[in-house]
């Protein structure tokens, strides 16, 4: 079983669609929690950053974490067709700990 | 501010040859990753430095990879010899250090490999 598990879609939705992106994970060691967004041909970018359990939200993007169940989300509002993109969860234990990456989630908006 | 910058952005070899990349962090960043991350995958961390130091080399195949930061500053991550599973994107990534608070990592463009 992997650490981290993510579904690779691909997941296509209208413009102007709420999105739901998720992962699970089983090392409850796990602390910090991030979204990254991959375009095509580009290197990840970091999204949203979370301590522990929460919610956190950063315009349309709102990130929730629950550690009781081990399962973290990413939510965008009113998806815009520059969303398209493969959007990566990853965690660590700790700051100067390394990142466990998700498999990536592709998402394409479209008009 | 400029970004992670890694070069070349492709590179095709045949199997048994060797190849090398380079990595220049962002200015003022103590802490350089490389990453590779295999078609369909998300990235996988091969080595991690804190300056010019190895922080961890777990999952770098030291029969076949190797990576120095001499200077602490740029690195270079070196495959010799490749592989036909060493196809994929080698990511670099860099952030201020191990005491910072977020310690968010910056990630570079890539360069992509592929092997024949």
């Amino acid at each position: 079983q992997k650490e981290v598990e993510q579904d690779p879609g691909p997941l296509s939705v209208p413009e102007g669609a709420i999105v739901s992106l998720n992962c699970t994970y089983s090392n409850s060691a796990f602390q910090y929690f991030m979204w990254y967004r991959q375009y095509s041909r580009k290197g990840p970018e970091l999204l949203m950053y979370t301590y522990s359990s929460g919610n956190k939200e950063d315009g349309r993007f709102t990130a929730q974490v629950d550690k009781s169940s081990k399962y973290i989300s990413l939510f965008i509002r009113d998806s815009q067709p520059s969303d398209s993109a493969t959007y990566l969860c990853a965690m660590s234990p700790g700051t100067a700990s390394k990142l466990t990456f998700g498999t990536g989630t592709r998402l394409q908006v479209t008009l | 501010e400029a970004g992670v910058a890694q070069s070349p952005r492709y590179k095709i070899i045949e199997k048994r040859q060797s190849v090398a990349f380079w990595c220049n962090p962002i200015s003022g960043h103590a802490t350089l990753y490389w990453y590779q991350q295999i078609l369909g995958q998300g990235p996988k961390l091969l080595i991690q430095f804190q300056n010019n130091g190895v922080v961890d080399d777990s999952q770098l195949p030291k029969d076949r990879f190797s990576a120095e930061r001499l200077k602490g500053v740029d690195s270079t991550l070196k495959i010799q010899p490749a592989k036909l599973e060493d196809s994929a994107v080698y990511l670099c990534a860099s952030s201020y250090g191990l005491a910072t608070d977020k310690n968010i990592q910056y990630f570079g463009a890539g360069t992509r490999l592929s092997v024949l």
